[in-house]
């Protein structure tokens, strides 16, 4: 078993529906990465947090430590969001070593 | 200020040959992580250098190795490469392990 699983593996929405990727673990962790993987391979980062909630333009992102449950909202979502959302975890000890989740393909149509 | 880089950002090797990929970091940033992506296994830790030492490494044999230099630039090694090698390998850079900026990844092919 994974120690970071994502669900749902794959997402077709319509432009403008409200999207939620969820993402949970089985290990203490210090941090947890939202990562954004376009065709062609670059990963960008969208968060990085470790407790809460934060926003940025139309994503907004949540973890629960307690539950080792992460989400990814993208509100009002556009073709352009069309990408595969990646969860990552920093287990707590490991500092800079990341465990990935296998992540999960959206596509957004017109 | 400019993105992380790596070069080159394709290349391919036949079986048993050796590679050595290049990844520059953001002026600053003193920790430098490679990563491996496969369809099959995703994307998995190799290793991780801050101030020109290995600080934390990943699961993989010891054909696959790396350095960093005091310009905090890093190289990655994959000695006698196997068909299974081919692969994105991806670098990130980060001040001191905190949010990761990911270069664009050198894609390798193993024939």
């Amino acid at each position: 078993k994974n120690e970071v699983e994502q669900s749902p593996q794959n997402l077709t929405a319509q432009e403008g529906e409200f999207i939620t990727i969820n993402c949970s673990y089985s290990v203490g962790i210090s941090a947890l990465h939202w990562l954004q993987q376009h065709p062609g391979g670059g990963i960008v980062s969208l968060f990085m947090l470790s407790s809460g909630k934060k926003k940025h333009g139309r994503l907004i992102a949540t973890i629960n430590i307690q539950e080792k449950h992460s989400s990814l909202h993208i509100t009002a979502s556009h073709p352009r969001d069309s990408a595969v959302y990646i969860c990552a975890v920093y287990p707590s000890g490991t500092a800079s070593k990341l465990t990935f989740g296998t992540g999960t393909r959206l596509q957004v149509t017109l | 200020k400019a993105g992380v880089t790596q070069t080159p950002r394709y290349l391919i090797k036949t079986r048993g040959q050796q590679v050595t990929l290049s990844c520059s970091p953001i002026s600053g940033h003193r920790s430098v992580s490679w990563y491996q992506q496969t369809p099959g296994q995703g994307l998995q830790f190799l290793f991780e250098y801050f101030s020109e030492t290995q600080r934390n490494k990943g699961n993989f044999p010891g054909r696959f190795s790396g350095r960093q230099f005091s310009n905090s630039r890093s190289e990655m090694n994959v000695s006698t490469l196997e068909l299974g090698d081919s692969a994105l390998y991806l670098c990130a850079s980060s001040f001191n392990s905190n949010e990761q900026f990911f270069g664009p990844g050198t894609r390798l092919t193993v024939l």
